[in-house]
């Protein structure tokens, strides 16, 4: 079985500031996706970026990167520049090789200040 | 286009009564899913379809019984509703495969009173 721990409940900063989220993760698979979701206000659940576990490089999607560290189970998302629109909930979530659903976390709500 | 779609978006009923969630996908996916957020925003995976055929059953109440009349539809059922069943439900679409996207629908929120 696999979890997913987001450890920070509630984040906040000041428009055009970057914050990190953090992720940890745990799974006895050496094949393994992991994904960031952003859900807003609004409810709609959006993918911000993926990483798959056998690449070393680490996604960037814009404003959005991510830093994943494998041997400590680590899947951090970075925003840069944040914007008023990036106010939402968090969700770090991880799928392994042969079965296709997310385990996601308990999601990090983000506050974006103006 | 909407690419998942949900109907209702809101269902407010009394316990004990049946009801359904229905969803459908115009992205020419064959696997689709249904997720619960509680009232603490936890997301869980409930059911996963691929071709209409059930993958995924996780501990769910027999309560709960999710049917797939196409590859493009995925409907719950929920018997005799209890308080514990208000929640948002997702329903999700993706490629068959590992680490492919997973669309979400705009969400159900069902509130059993």
């Amino acid at each position: 079985a696999q979890t997913v721990t987001q450890s920070q409940p509630e984040m906040s900063v000041q428009e055009a500031e970057t914050v990190t989220l953090s992720c940890t993760y745990d799974t006895s698979e050496s094949n393994y996706y992991l994904f960031w979701y952003k859900q807003p206000p609004s409810r709609q659940m959006i993918l911000v970026i993926r990483q798959e576990a056998y690449k070393q490089q680490n996604a960037t999607e814009n404003r959005f990167s991510v830093n994943f560290q494998k041997a400590a189970k680590s899947f951090s998302l970075k925003i840069s520049d944040s914007q008023l629109g990036d106010t939402a909930m968090y969700f770090c979530a991880i799928s392994n090789f042969g079965n296709e659903k997310l385990t996601f976390g308990t999601g990090t709500r983000l506050t974006i200040i103006p | 286009d909407t690419a998942v779609s949900q109907t209702p978006k809101y269902l407010v009923t009394q316990m004990g009564n049946d009801k359904s969630i229905k969803c459908e996908q115009n992205l020419g996916h064959d696997t689709m899913y249904w997720y619960k957020q509680d009232s603490k925003k936890f997301l869980k995976i409930m059911f996963s379809y691929n071709n209409k055929e059930l993958i995924i059953n996780e501990t769910v109440p027999n309560r709960f019984s999710p049917k797939s009349p196409d590859k493009a539809h995925l409907n719950l059922h929920i018997n005799s509703l209890e308080l514990g069943d208000s929640a948002v439900y997702f329903c999700a679409s993706s490629r068959r495969g590992q680490g492919y996207e997973q669309y979400f629908g705009p969400g159900t929120r069902l509130t059993v009173t």
